[in-house]
Parts: structure tokens; C-alpha cells; sequence
């Protein structure tokens, strides 16, 4: 059990470019779920996969969001042009099933200049 | 819709002293509720949980009790150490949605 990871650690990018964060859940968990940090608040949820199915997307998600599991290990989410207020902490998490507990990745800062 | 609601931060404690963080939360049914822990520069990770009404989570000296009539579930250490400096975050989750509803959290800070 290596843990969830993610990747980048850490990304600035500049207004109006596009970004792509990577998860990796811990092997054979069928869930994975993204949330969203912003400084001083708790997580709040994005959208979440069961294997490859994305199974449920929050309003916090807009157009300029879009998430993928393509072979229902990995994951990646990508923002297409960037704003200020997308500056925050991404989460990933991951369970091996619905219900049960969830194991929360190191998360990918962004900042947006 | 469901919610969290903790106790406003910053609290610094000395040592040894006692802990209590207040969390209520508002939701339908019976949820299962959660305390994760985020130490500095480190993900969440999940310090106690409960599943039903009375059932006590317990773990390094930390202790919640599921308390469905007053809906809370009160984060709880006799003696604090320097290392159990983070911030901590109540949360709940129900199997009808499956996602973890988090509070804002609370900063604890404890000094020598």
C-alpha cells in the first residue's frame, strides 16, 4: 500500500493557460474522488469515479473543469483557461468501495498569477 | 442540504493542557461522522471515526462520542502535546451520496 500520490506537488501557472493534475489511487480501489481546498476552509467535493464512470460532478465543477479515470486507475483533471479564483489545493482521494473510509492524497497546490 | 460546523480557530494550548473542539452537524438520516487530521505540509489523513449514534471513535489519545440528540460529535485529548499541532477538520458522510461534507476546520496550536 504506497498511499495515494499525486502529481504535481506544486504548479503557478499564469491566467488563461490550461493545467493537468495526475492521481493515483491505491491499487485496486475501485472509487476516486477530487476535492477542492481553499485557504482557511475545509475540503469540498468536486466529482468522484467509480473505476471509470464518473458517477457524480458538483455545481463547483464549471465547464472550464473536466475530470477523466480512462482505464479506471489513474486520473487526471484538467482546467482550461485558468482564472485567480482557481488558485487552491486539489485533493485527491481514493476507497475501495462505496462507504468506506477514504484515503486522501498529498494534494496539488495551484497558483494562478 | 447537509453541513458541518466546528468551532472557530485559532486555539493554542500550553502542554498538557485539555482539548475540546466543538463540531455540530445538520443532516437527514445517519450519517457517519468523522474527525481528519492535516498536520503542516501534510495531507489529511483520518484520525477517528463513528457509525452510529453512541459509538465512541478513539485514536492516539483522541476520543469523539456520536451524539445524535445533541447532533455532535466533540473532538476530545487530556493532555495535548506540541506534536498534535495541526488543524483539524470534523466531517460527515452517507452512503446515499458517498462524499465526505467537511467542516472549515480549526488550527490547533500547542506551545512548551
Amino acid at each position: 500500500d504506497t498511499g495515494v500520490s499525486q502529481d504535481p506537488r506544486h504548479k503557478i501557472t499564469k491566467r488563461g493557460q490550461n493545467v493537468t493534475f495526475r492521481c493515483d489511487p491505491i491499487s485496486e480501489h475501485n472509487r476516486l474522488y477530487w476535492y477542492r481546498q481553499t485557504l482557511g476552509q475545509g475540503p469540498e467535493f468536486l466529482t468522484y469515479f467509480q473505476n471509470e464512470a464518473q458517477l457524480e460532478k458538483s455545481r463547483l465543477l464549471s465547464d472550464r473543469f473536466s475530470a477523466e479515470r480512462p482505464k479506471g486507475s489513474f486520473s487526471t483533471l484538467e482546467i482550461q483557461r485558468t482564472e485567480q479564483g482557481d488558485s487552491a489545493m486539489y485533493l485527491c482521494a481514493s476507497s475501495l468501495t462505496s462507504g468506506d473510509r477514504q484515503y486522501f492524497g498529498p494534494g496539488t497546490r495551484l497558483t494562478v498569477t | 442540504g447537509d453541513s458541518v460546523t466546528q468551532m472557530e480557530g485559532p486555539v493554542t494550548l500550553s502542554e498538557e493542557a485539555f482539548l475540546t473542539i466543538n463540531c455540530t452537524y445538520t443532516a437527514t438520516g445517519y450519517p457517519s461522522l468523522f474527525w481528519y487530521v492535516q498536520y503542516p505540509g501534510e495531507g489529511l489523513q483520518l484520525l477517528l471515526k463513528a457509525t452510529k449514534a453512541d459509538d465512541k471513535g478513539s485514536n492516539k489519545g483522541f476520543e469523539a462520542t456520536y451524539r445524535k440528540e445533541t447532533t455532535s460529535f466533540h473532538l476530545e485529548k487530556g493532555s495535548v502535546q506540541v506534536s498534535d499541532s495541526a488543524v483539524y477538520f470534523c466531517a460527515l458522510m452517507k452512503t446515499s451520496y458517498d462524499k465526505v461534507i467537511f467542516g472549515p476546520g480549526t488550527s490547533l496550536s500547542v506551545i512548551p
